[in-house]
């Protein structure tokens, strides 16, 4: 089935920095990805859709500044989390959808992103 | 405003004790209710997609049905590797629709 890789899965940084999620498909092409954010015993809450070669979708109350997605290519998408701040760290998942093959989303492994 | 709501919020199960995991949506429109599986540290992995009223799946001791206010996941002689958080979400038929999820049922199978 469908594929999708995220890379790292846990990634530790300190305050002030920024941290790069990468998300694949690898066995098939992703128009459009999502990120979802995910904290403990809470579901997963969409964050943005990512468009490939166009600007991201950002839902409400999102910093589009804060949390920077590109999608240059049909199977990359990326998530930067920009100055980085304790109350950023959580699970970070992304998404995508083979409709070529129909069924469901396929999701990454997630990032555990912590900032200390 | 689409809306989730799954339960109970967790569930212990001794080996071979079968049960049922609701949930009970609102959506505008319901294009497909999915349900996921999700390991502790792990990303969600796709369990089934339904999208009308009567409709069923299996797969292996699982069983998805849905209604036009819920869902149920029917886990028949559970095994410790059934242990896990189950996933419900809801895809809404509007033009641009994407996945709201429940905050899921954490379920404990004990040997």
């Amino acid at each position: 089935g469908a594929v999708v890789s995220q890379h790292p899965s846990r990634v530790i940084c300190k305050s002030g920095t920024s941290v790069k999620i990468e998300c694949r498909s690898l066995d098939f092409q992703a128009t459009t990805m999502f990120w979802y954010r995910q904290f403990p015993k809470q579901s997963l809450m969409l964050m943005a859709t990512s468009n490939e070669g166009s600007k991201a979708t950002y839902e409400q109350g999102v910093e589009k500044d804060k949390f920077l997605i590109n999608h240059a290519s049909l199977t990359l998408s990326t998530l930067t989390v920009t100055s980085a701040h304790p109350e950023d760290s959580s699970f970070y998942i992304c998404s995508a959808r083979d409709s070529t093959r129909g069924g469901g989303y396929t999701f990454g492994s997630g990032t555990r992103l912590t900032v200390v | 405003e689409d809306q989730v709501t799954q339960s109970p919020e967790a569930l212990r199960l001794q080996e071979g004790e079968s049960s049922s995991l609701n949930c009970s949506y609102t959506v505008s429109g319901l294009r497909g209710l999915f349900w996921y599986r999700q390991d502790p540290g792990k990303g969600p992995e796709f369990l089934f997609t339904l999208y009308s009223a009567g409709e069923e799946k299996e797969k292996e001791r699982l069983k998805a049905t849905l209604t036009k206010k819920e869902s149920f996941l029917h886990i028949t002689a559970p095994k410790p590797e059934d242990s896990a958080t189950y996933l419900c979400a809801v895809q809404a038929n509007s033009g641009y629709s994407t996945l709201t999820f429940g905050k899921g049922t954490m379920l404990l199978v004990s040997p």
